[in-house]
């Protein structure tokens, strides 16, 4: 199975800032990464897919990029709205894994 | 509205079954793949099974083979999730979601519902 690894598990910053997530798989799984913002009480809600597209209606301060082994999530100006957890989920090989997810506290 | 409902979850013994169910509306249900995916209690997500649109393909992770089945009616717009055998591992919410190709290559979940619970224990 392909093990995705997202760091850091959790982070808290202030309005206004740039945030950085990452996601690192055990084996390379090409463009096949999404990445999925889930607000507490709430199903997830897809933002990302194939590594860097915009799901519609996502606002467009959400961005992702990588290639591999190695993505990133960027959120470029953090609003009190994004708090949530943030999972990454690789769909290159069955079984499909998510990361354990980072929390995004406002500070 | 476009949108996925869950039912069927509940407190069930270990050894035990259940039956979930997901009521899709306003999309053309039968041309999308679905799957399940679950969450335990303050846990990550853990993706359980896929199938193809006309249900002639099924895809489980290892730890539900044997026990779930995943299934489908596309005339009642539903997805049904049989589990049998109940562990206490198997306690999470259980969300149904549907899953949209792009490029011919890769998958990602699109819409999810709300999800239902399932609880095993004595």
């Amino acid at each position: 199975d392909i093990q995705m690894t997202q760091s850091p598990s959790s982070l808290s910053a202030p309005v206004g800032d740039r945030v950085t997530i990452r996601c690192r798989a055990s084996q390379t799984i090409s463009s096949y990464l999404n990445w999925y913002q889930q607000k507490p009480g709430k199903a997830p809600k897809v933002l990302i897919y194939a590594v860097s597209s915009l799901q519609s209606g996502v606002p467009s301060r959400f961005s992702g990029s990588g290639s591999g082994t190695d993505f990133t999530l960027t959120i470029s100006t953090l609003q009190p709205e994004d708090f949530a957890t943030y999972y990454c989920q690789q769909s290159y090989s069955l079984p499909w894994t998510f990361g354990q997810g980072t929390k995004v506290e406002i500070q | 509205e476009v949108q996925l409902v869950e039912s069927g979850g509940g407190l069930v013994q270990p050894g035990g079954s259940l039956s979930l169910s997901c009521a899709a509306s306003g999309f053309t249900f039968s041309s999308y793949w679905m799957s399940w995916v679950r969450q335990a209690p303050g846990k990550g997500l853990e993706w359980v099974a896929n199938i193809k649109e006309d249900g002639g393909a099924k895809y489980y992770v290892d730890s539900v083979k044997g026990r779930f089945t995943i299934s489908r009616d596309s005339a009642k717009k539903s997805l049904f999730l049989q589990m049998n055998s109940l562990r206490a591992e198997d306690t999470a919410v259980y969300y149904c979601a549907s899953l949209t190709m792009v490029g011919g290559l890769t998958w990602y979940f699109d819409l999810w519902g709300r999800g239902t619970l399932v609880t095993v224990s004595s």
